[in-house]
């Protein structure tokens, strides 16, 4: 079985300040990272994904997230957070040999200016 | 490209009423997907096809039917409409070959309240 958890409901964050949103993940073989954001309103936009190599991935917007095999960890990062960033983050993992990927609850960033 | 688009936006039913739920997607994926986002939760899989002619269940599938007879078309059917089925329905579509998962891409969501 694969899960991921999104131990946070919502991040608070001054603007201009470093963020980070959460994630673990629970699969029996490699695991496929995604990180989706979602807009009031609207569809989820992928921000960027784990697939195989570095262990530091860089995507849309200035995000970054980092995957820890020890730790099944894949934590959203960005250096300098914008109010614009405000929105709902979903993490989401698939299993090598599984064709879904199974969604976390989500995250809430809330960036005050 | 209009990537996934998603028909209606919105839409009451009845309990006991059917309808069915539009996608499209241009890209020429051969994936399609079909979620439901309930309030504060993440998204559970309902049904997915890996091409024209084939779907499977996915984690939540019971009280919907779809069907896949072209690429670019994934309609969803609710039969007998029930309040539990209100929800945000979004509408998915990826590249895949073989095992190896490509980016999925949504389409705006239908808002369904049943009453």
């Amino acid at each position: 079985a694969q899960s991921v958890a999104q131990p946070e409901d919502q991040v608070n964050v001054a603007e201009g300040n470093p963020l980070t949103v959460k994630c673990t993940y629970s699969v029996s073989g490699n695991p496929y990272l995604f990180w989706y954001v979602q807009y009031p309103n609207r569809g989820l936009q992928f921000l960027l994904k784990y697939i195989t190599g570095d262990n530091l991935v860089k995507g849309s917007y200035g995000f970054e997230a980092e995957f820890n095999k020890s730790q099944t960890s894949f934590h959203l990062k960005k250096p300098s957070a914008l109010v614009s960033d405000s929105a709902l983050y979903f993490c989401a993992v698939r299993d090598t040999g599984r064709r879904a990927l199974t969604f976390g609850s989500g995250t809430r960033l809330q960036v005050q200016p | 490209n209009a990537g996934v688009t998603q028909t209606p936006k919105f839409r009451i039913l009845k309990i006991g009423q059917s309808m069915t739920l539009q996608c499209t997607q241009d890209m020429n994926h051969n994936y399609m997907y079909w979620y439901r986002q309930d309030p504060g939760m993440g998204l559970k899989l309902i049904y997915y096809s890996v091409g024209a002619g084939i779907t499977d269940k996915g984690e939540v599938p019971n009280g919907y039917n779809v069907s896949r007879s072209t690429t670019e078309d994934f309609p969803l059917r609710l039969e007998l409409a029930a309040p539990s089925q209100t929800s945000v329905y979004f509408c998915a579509s990826s590249y895949s070959t073989g095992f190896r998962e490509d980016t999925q891409y949504f389409g705006p969501g239908t808002r369904l309240t049943v009453l």
